[in-house]
């Protein structure tokens, strides 16, 4: 089945650090990526969608300046949490679409526990 | 507006059924999926229907009305294993996913 890899899979550092998570694509190709926010408890809200060589459409209420994305292959994305804060800290998971076509379902990254002190 | 309508919690017994419901309001629609979540994990895809009618995958099954905007996640013979959060996504006329806020489903034994 389509798998994919997200590292790191837990972050902790101190205020101010800029974090970069990457999301890989190993058995299919993914012309679309996605970045999810996830709160204990809370669904799955989504930050922006990754498409490969052109820029992320972001969420509204997403600053893009915060948080950075390139997906500059068919198989990686890369979210980068700029000059992190305490409220910056969640749950990130990727996921990637298979092929072109668009009703293919998500498949998930294993998600980016990200602790900011 | 776009809703995703499901429970927020559900408590079932092992070896048991149990029926997930999922309404929907959206700007069109190109398929619901169905995705379970463990505590502090990732939602794995569980299935897919574009069509109406009952799609059926071991022991979970799920079934959708188009013209009812709804459907439900079926699950039989309950494990302990299968105590997760169910998310309902509706693809959209852009083929956006919009999420359902998810139900947690307990199993007792």
């Amino acid at each position: 089945g389509a798998v994919v890899s997200q590292h790191p899979s837990r972050v902790i550092c101190k205020s101010g650090t800029s974090v970069k998570i990457e999301c890989r694509s190993l058995d299919f190709q993914a012309t679309t990526m996605f970045w999810y926010r996830q709160f204990p408890k809370k669904s799955l809200m989504l930050m922006a969608t990754s498409n490969e060589g052109s820029k992320a459409t972001y969420e509204q209420g997403v600053e893009k300046d915060k948080f950075l994305i390139n997906h500059a292959s068919l198989t990686l994305s890369t979210l980068t949490v700029t000059s992190a804060h305490p409220e910056d800290s969640s749950f990130y998971i990727c996921s990637a679409r298979e092929g072109g076509e668009a009703v293919q379902p998500q498949h998930f990254g294993d998600g980016t526990r990200l602790s900011i002190l | 507006g776009q809703n995703i309508d499901q429970p927020t919690e559900m408590t079932a017994t092992e070896g048991a059924i149990v029926q997930i419901n999922c309404t929907y309001q959206t700007s069109g629609f190109n398929g619901l999926f169905w995705y379970q979540q463990h505590a502090g994990e990732a939602p794995t895809f569980l299935s897919y229907n574009v069509l109406d009618g009952l799609e059926e995958k071991g022991r979970f099954s799920s079934f959708l009305s188009r013209s009812k905007g709804y459907s439900y996640l079926l699950l039989k013979e309950l494990q302990m294993k299968d105590s997760a959060s169910y998310l309902c996504a509706v693809s959209d006329s852009n083929y956006q996913l919009i999420w359902g806020a998810g139900t947690k489903l307990i199993i007792k034994p």
